[in-house]
């Protein structure tokens, strides 16, 4: 089955323990995203990847790092979390291009205490 | 002004209705245009997509552009009570190159009684 995959589904933590949330998709696709949903906000991207070892910056990439060293997984580290981090994180991938269709994984629900 | 603007809702309508759920936009150069459901606590899931102006008709749902307006539709006729879930519209400008990224409304929650 084609899918996006996430983990952690849900995890809670305390500010500055370091953590990863991994994403892997079985779909060859080369493009992939991190988002993150809050209330009142929508999706807003975090990074974003056209390749492997191709990382850039989206819209809100402050207090997050990735890395794409697999075509499959991108990985979305959180060094020293802190409460604004809380929030549901969504990884992405597309095969045709970062404005083109999306498949996103089930979610991760984080909250940092 | 955002460059995407989409109603939050929430729209409550009856088993059976025609459902219309829109989008407005302020960049004339988006061209590519998504609808996405979005059940509780889950992904965004992909609906339809289209390219440029006019419809796209996919079993009881209906994507319509109207770039003249900067307005984008979908409808949802004979609408289930499983219709119900946020939709999330989301559009591009892609002809700009390849790392265009997509630009998203809030999303509306739309709910359908039995």
């Amino acid at each position: 089955e084609a899918q996006v995959t996430q983990n952690p589904r849900y995890l809670i933590t305390v500010t500055g323990k370091k953590l990863t949330v991994t994403c892997s998709q079985n779909m060859n696709h080369e493009y992939m995203s991190w988002y993150r949903q809050d209330p009142g906000l929508g999706l807003r991207q975090i990074y974003y990847s056209m390749n492997v070892e191709v990382t850039d910056k989206g819209d809100v990439p402050e207090g997050y790092k990735v890395s794409r060293k697999e075509k499959r997984n991108f990985p979305l580290i959180l060094e020293s979390p802190s409460p604004n981090q809380t929030s549901l994180y969504f990884c992405a991938s597309s095969f045709r291009g970062l404005g083109y269709e999306q498949y996103f994984g089930p979610g991760t629900r984080l909250t940092v205490t | 002004q955002k460059e995407v603007e989409q109603d939050p809702g929430p729209l409550s309508v009856p088993e059976g209705a025609i459902v219309s759920l829109n989008c407005t936009y302020s960049n004339s150069a988006f061209q590519y245009f998504m609808w996405y459901r979005q059940y509780s606590r889950k992904g965004p899931e992909l609906l339809m997509y289209t390219y440029s102006s006019g419809n796209k008709e996919d079993g009881r749902f209906t994507a319509q552009v109207d770039k003249s307006s900067k307005y984008i539709s979908l409808f949802i006729r004979d609408s289930q009570p499983s219709d119900s879930a946020t939709y999330l519209c989301a559009m591009s400008s892609v002809n700009a190159g390849n790392n265009r990224k997509l630009i998203w409304g809030l999303g509306t929650s739309l709910a359908v009684n039995p």
